[in-house]
């Protein structure tokens, strides 16, 4: 089964410090891709990043930053420097050869000025 | 560039009453087409999807339904709203092959049943 665990619930950080998000996925398919996902208060959830299960490369792309380890099943996500505009919740999101996406339940992050 | 639309933005409906949430997309055909509900909390629940016209796939046995009547247009209804089916209901959209392009989603509708 597929199946994308989001363990932290809600996160507080200070401004400027860095946090890391974790997701866990799980899935028997052997081609499959990874998303991150960010939902201001606004509602409309807004893409950050792919992965393809073959490329376990890390990826930073400003203050963000991913690691992807098959090894443990999880893509965890990274905000360096946070600042107030980061504060969302967070969706870590699992497909694979069909054509569902599985999200996990998300991860509220408020930072603090 | 593709665009997607979901209305009404906002919408408060008594039991019992219908629902019809329409999402269209813009600038792409044959676009795989969802609809997820969010309820009080923030879990995604994927509830329908649609590889093409007229072909509904139902992830969650509910009061609800969907329709796809045209290419790039995607409909939720209800013949009769439940206090459980408030929440906040987004559409979105991928390329044909799921598994290689990201969703994109609809700015939403805030559904409230009283």
């Amino acid at each position: 089964a597929q199946k994308v665990t989001q363990a932290q619930t809600e996160i507080s950080v200070v401004e400027k410090e860095d946090v890391t998000l974790d997701c866990v996925y799980e899935t028997r398919d052997t081609t499959y891709y990874l998303f991150w996902y960010k939902q201001p208060p606004s509602g409309e959830l807004v893409f950050l990043i792919r992965r393809n299960s073959f490329d376990e490369q890390n990826e930073i792309s400003g203050r963000y930053s991913w690691n992807f380890q098959k090894s443990t099943s999880s893509f965890n996500f990274t905000i360096t420097a946070s600042q107030v505009v980061d504060s969302a919740v967070y969706f870590c999101a699992l497909t694979g050869t069909g054509n569902q996406f599985y999200f996990g339940t998300g991860t509220s992050l408020t930072v603090i000025p | 560039s593709q665009t997607i639309h979901q209305w009404p933005a906002t919408l408060v409906q008594p039991v019992g009453s219908p629902l019809s949430l329409e999402c269209t997309v813009e600038g792409t055909s044959n676009p795989n087409l969802y609809w997820y509900r969010q309820a009080a909390g923030r879990g995604l629940q994927l509830l329908f999807y649609s590889v093409g016209i007229g072909q509904i796939s139902s992830e969650v046995p509910q009061n609800l339904s969907a329709s796809r009547p045209q290419d790039r247009q995607f409909i939720l209804s209800s013949k009769k709203l439940l206090l459980s089916d408030s929440g906040f209901y987004l559409c979105a959209w991928c390329t044909g092959t799921a598994n290689t392009g990201e969703l994109f989603f609809g700015e939403g509708s805030r559904l409230t049943v009283l």
